[in-house]
């Protein structure tokens, strides 16, 4: 199975500040097809996660464009040019190049 | 606006089979674009992915649930379901379905494939599964 890990696991910020996140692979989530195989996801407490960003850079239907993702090969970042309160939650990163889909431990994003 | 919608007993007894079904409305589940997939979370813990089954019926299970599990699909029903057989106390986790986008289209023209994913876009609401006598 592809590891993957995060840093930092616990993340305080202060509203309005920026934030990031890296995940890095054990092995290249680049494929073949010149794609990333790498998503990260919020779980916002109580809820079900929800995507963020597909292959590396993507921000999905609805995510604000402050969110924004970035990398290559085996070593990724998810940035959040100023986060504001809603913003809490775990981020994980999951590679989706090889089943099974495996995900990065999670970082827990707190307001300071 | 696609849905996901979870159903199954939140109490599962030792050694007896875990089922979970997720219903699927809003668009349809006979779509070759789409992937369905289960995941985990233990209490407290991240997420595992369990398995997931494709359009045509073929399935990918995590290695380390392989001889205990089964991703099922229905379109009769628009449902996807999950079994997990021979379940302990470490099976006692919040479980998850999704949908994944992932399709190749072929020019014949260009003589080439293009790829196409777009993550787990589409997530049910979870359940609890608790193991216990």
């Amino acid at each position: 199975d592809i590891v993957m890990t995060q840093s930092p696991l616990s993340l305080p910020v202060t509203p309005g500040e920026p934030a990031s996140i890296s995940c890095r692979s054990s092995q290249s989530l680049l494929d073949s097809n010149g794609y990333n195989y790498l998503d990260w996801y919020v779980q916002k407490p109580g809820q079900s996660p929800q995507l963020l960003i597909y292959l590396a850079s993507n921000r999905a239907s609805g995510v604000p464009d402050r969110f924004s993702g970035s990398g290559s090969g085996t070593d990724y970042t998810l940035e959040i040019s100023r986060v504001e309160a809603e913003d809490v939650g775990i981020y994980y990163c999951m590679q989706a190049l090889q089943t099974p889909y495996t995900f990065g431990q999670g970082t827990n994003l707190e307001i300071k | 606006q696609v849905q996901l919608r979870q159903s199954g007993p939140g109490l599962v007894r030792p050694s007896q089979t875990l089922s979970l079904t997720c219903t699927v409305s809003g668009d349809s589940i006979n779509s070759d674009r789409y992937f369905w997939t289960w995941i985990r979370q233990h209490p407290g813990k991240g997420l595992e992915s369990i398995g997931l089954i494709y359009h045509s019926g073929a399935t990918h299970y995590n290695p380390s649930l392989q001889s205990r599990v089964t991703i099922s699909l229905d379109t009769s029903k628009s449902q996807f379901s999950l079994r997990l057989n021979s379940v302990t106390a470490a099976d006692t986790a919040v479980y998850y379905c999704a949908r994944g986008t992932e399709y190749t289209s072929s020019s014949v023209l260009l003589k080439r494939s293009y790829y196409y994913y777009y993550g787990l876009e589409v997530w049910g609401q979870g359940t609890t599964v608790i193991v216990s006598s």
